[in-house]
């Protein structure tokens, strides 16, 4: 099983601040890397797929980068509603995992 | 709009069972793989099952396999789980998770229900 390890846990900004989330698999996945938000009593909500490509509907604040064992999710600049728990999911083998998370939350 | 609508959770006794149903509306329901993954506070996010769209093809995570069934009524747009023997550890919020294209086998998640909550309980 391919485990994920989420860094930092808690990232605390403020809006209109740069937040640099990071992704590590333990082996190499190519770019079958996904990335969710997730906010309190709601289902996970994809923004990223393909390590790079943003999903419908997503602000292009949202980037994604990375591939093989290395990966971020970028929010150029945060806005109020993006204070959440993000995910990143690696999809390449079964079973498929998720990492820890990395709660977003206000300075 | 994709709409995934997850029920029959609720609290059950350790060894009980339990269905769980998702109904699915506003894309083409046999055309699409679909997948089961819970969601506890100690263990975060778990895949646990996929069934293919024909429904021909199941895999599930060693955690539940042989404890646990996934399958469709694709005349029905549904999507089930079966929770057999159910243990204390089992006790999450289940969502039920749409596959991104048709005939897809990229196990990413398009799409989502709201989840439905098991708790396992003596």
């Amino acid at each position: 099983e391919i485990v994920l390890t989420q860094s930092p846990g808690t990232l605390s900004l403020s809006p209109g601040e740069r937040a640099t989330l990071s992704c590590r698999a333990s082996q190499t996945i190519s770019a079958n890397l996904a990335w969710y938000q997730q906010k309190p009593g709601q289902a996970p909500r994809l923004l990223i797929y393909g390590a790079s490509t943003r999903a419908i509907g997503i602000p292009d604040r949202f980037s994604g980068s990375g591939s093989a064992t290395d990966f971020t999710l970028t929010i150029s600049r945060l806005e109020p509603e993006d204070f959440a728990v993000y995910y990143c999911h690696q999809y390449v083998t079964s079973p498929p995992t998720f990492g820890p998370g990395t709660k977003v939350d206000i300075k | 709009q994709v709409q995934l609508v997850e029920s029959g959770g609720g609290v059950v006794q350790p060894g009980e069972s339990l269905r769980l149903s998702c109904a699915a509306s506003g894309f083409i329901f046999r055309n699409y793989g679909m997948h089961w993954v819970r969601q506890t506070p100690g263990k975060g996010l778990e895949w646990v099952a996929v069934i293919s769209h024909s429904g021909h093809t199941q895999y599930y995570a060693d955690s539940v396999k042989g404890r646990f069934t996934i399958s469709r009524d694709n005349s029905k747009n549904t999507l089930y789980l079966q929770l057999n023997s159910l243990r204390a550890e089992d006790t999450a919020v289940f969502y039920c998770a749409k596959e991104p294209a048709e005939y897809s086998s990229s196990w990413y998640y398009q799409s989502w229900g709201q989840g439905t909550l098991v708790t396992v309980s003596s």
